[in-house]
């Protein structure tokens, strides 16, 4: 499996301010996904890392909110802008090596907006 | 799109003992279907996974089961220990257009009495 690296962990932003978290794999990996995870919830999926190109996003999601760049195989990064209390959630990278592969999750960015 | 419904949401059982948690879905294409475990403060991490043209797999401790004509899977612990307590997420991915996207259920949160 691939070793998946989260930043920040967590932090704490304020109301109206922009977020970007990072996601490093220690491997070129064929897919990059962006996760979101609401307290005590489950995982929904905010869109598909694309290389090169513009990321896919689920329905509820959109590229104004979550912008995402992927530069390479092994990089990826989420934004969450102009964040409210209601984007207080973990933020999760994960990985797969084929279309068909198993899903690696990071250890998730949890972000608290105040 | 897929559902994935899963049961119980929570479960609190003795050390030494079985857990079963069930998941049903809903697309009969679906053909991949993993549990993750989560403990606190974590990312999810694969513990094991099934696809459509096996009906059961073991790993020492875990075991799962799939009836592809009643679309439901199970996850088995057997001999639970106290480091099994986490939330368990099952999942379960289609065979259409958009083949690597996961569908997860809800969660089940396990705890292991000593």
């Amino acid at each position: 499996s691939a070793v998946i690296s989260q930043k920040p962990s967590r932090d704490i932003c304020q109301r109206g301010t922009s977020l970007t978290i990072q996601c490093q794999v220690d491997s070129q990996v064929t897919m990059m996904f962006w996760y979101r995870q609401q307290p005590g919830q489950s995982l929904t999926l905010i869109a598909t890392a694309n290389q090169g190109s513009e990321a896919t996003y689920e329905s509820g999601f959109v590229i104004d909110k979550f912008p995402i760049s992927r530069p390479n195989l092994t990089f990826s990064t989420l934004t969450v802008s102009n964040m409210s209390p209601e984007d207080s959630s973990i933020y999760l990278c994960s990985v797969s090596t084929s279309h068909t592969g198993e899903l690696f999750f990071g250890e998730g960015s949890r972000l608290t907006v105040l | 799109g897929e559902n994935v419904e899963q049961h119980p949401s929570t479960l609190s059982v003795q050390e030494g003992d079985s857990a079963v948690i069930k998941c049903t879905y809903s697309d009969s294409a679906s053909n991949y279907f993993p549990w993750y475990k989560q403990e606190l403060g974590k990312g999810p991490q694969l513990i094991i996974d099934i696809r459509s043209n096996v009906g059961e797999k073991k790993d020492q401790r875990i075991a799962v089961t799939l009836n592809k004509t009643a679309k439901h899977f199970s996850l088995h612990i057997t001999e639970t220990q106290p480091e099994d307590s986490a939330v368990y997420f099952c999942a379960a991915r289609g065979s259409g257009g958009s083949n690597y996207k996961l569908t997860f259920g809800k969660g089940t949160l396990l705890t292991v009495n000593p």
